[in-house]
């Protein structure tokens, strides 16, 4: 099966200025997770959505970060301004509801983002 | 809140030695514990999990016991490869439907012929 998808694979900006970045999920996968992994450190969730609704968007930084999913398949994430400090990767998840947390989580290979 | 602390690396090993990363964990109620591996270039990959104590999770020679008296979820592994090379992250999800994961801060492992 295809798995996680995301693009772009690496993005380089300047601070202030914006960015978005795409996820599309496995197909069926209801629930998208968007975390971010900052170098030397485990990724940390920003925001988890069910379909089309957000469940938990708490440690989302919504002064500068925004989520969509619409139509409930594919997500993007914005930034805008972006900082310095939102140099990271930003992996995107996707799993199946319903099933037992021991059931695979499955990741994309992320978007690595550098803020000069 | 939730957490995991885990080993600090990097590690370097040679083949066929014995590998062991420490992870421990502070949370509330029933929490399911991973451990997943991010292999150069590629995305996290689940390794294993247990959703309750004492269980044991293991994969490709890895194993990790549940154990909620020491807080602890150590991985393992007896005879390491080359292709063991990654970072390694323990996380955990505060229920059995939840998958909201608390990472630790990774452990580079370096495996060397």
């Amino acid at each position: 099966e295809a798995g996680v998808a995301q693009s772009p694979r690496y993005k380089i900006i300047e601070k202030r200025q914006s960015v978005a970045f795409w996820c599309n999920p496995i197909s069926g996968h209801a629930t998208l997770y968007w975390y971010q992994q900052i170098l030397g450190q485990g990724p940390k969730l920003l925001i988890q959505f069910q379909n089309n609704g957000v469940v938990d968007d708490s440690q989302l930084p919504k002064d500068r970060f925004s989520a969509e999913r619409l139509k409930g398949v594919d997500s993007t994430l914005k930034i805008q301004p972006a900082k310095l400090e939102d140099s990271a990767v930003y992996l995107c998840a996707s799993s199946f509801p319903g099933l037992p947390v021991n059931e695979k989580l499955f990741f994309g290979s992320g978007t690595q983002l550098s803020v000069l | 809140g939730d957490s995991v602390t885990q080993m600090e690396g990097p590690v370097t090993l040679s083949e066929e030695a014995f590998l062991t990363i420490n992870c421990t964990y502070t949370a509330t109620g029933y929490p399911s514990l991973f451990w997943y591996v991010q292999y150069p270039g590629e995305g996290l990959q689940l390794l294993l999990k247990a959703t309750k104590a004492d269980d044991k999770g293991s994969n490709k020679g890895f194993e990790a016991t549940y154990r909620k008296e020491t807080t602890s979820f150590h991985l393992e592994k007896g005879s390491v490869q080359v292709s063991d090379s990654a970072v390694y992250f323990c996380a955990l999800s505060p229920g059995s439907n939840d998958y909201k994961l608390s990472f630790g801060a990774g452990t580079t492992v370096t495996v060397r012929a």
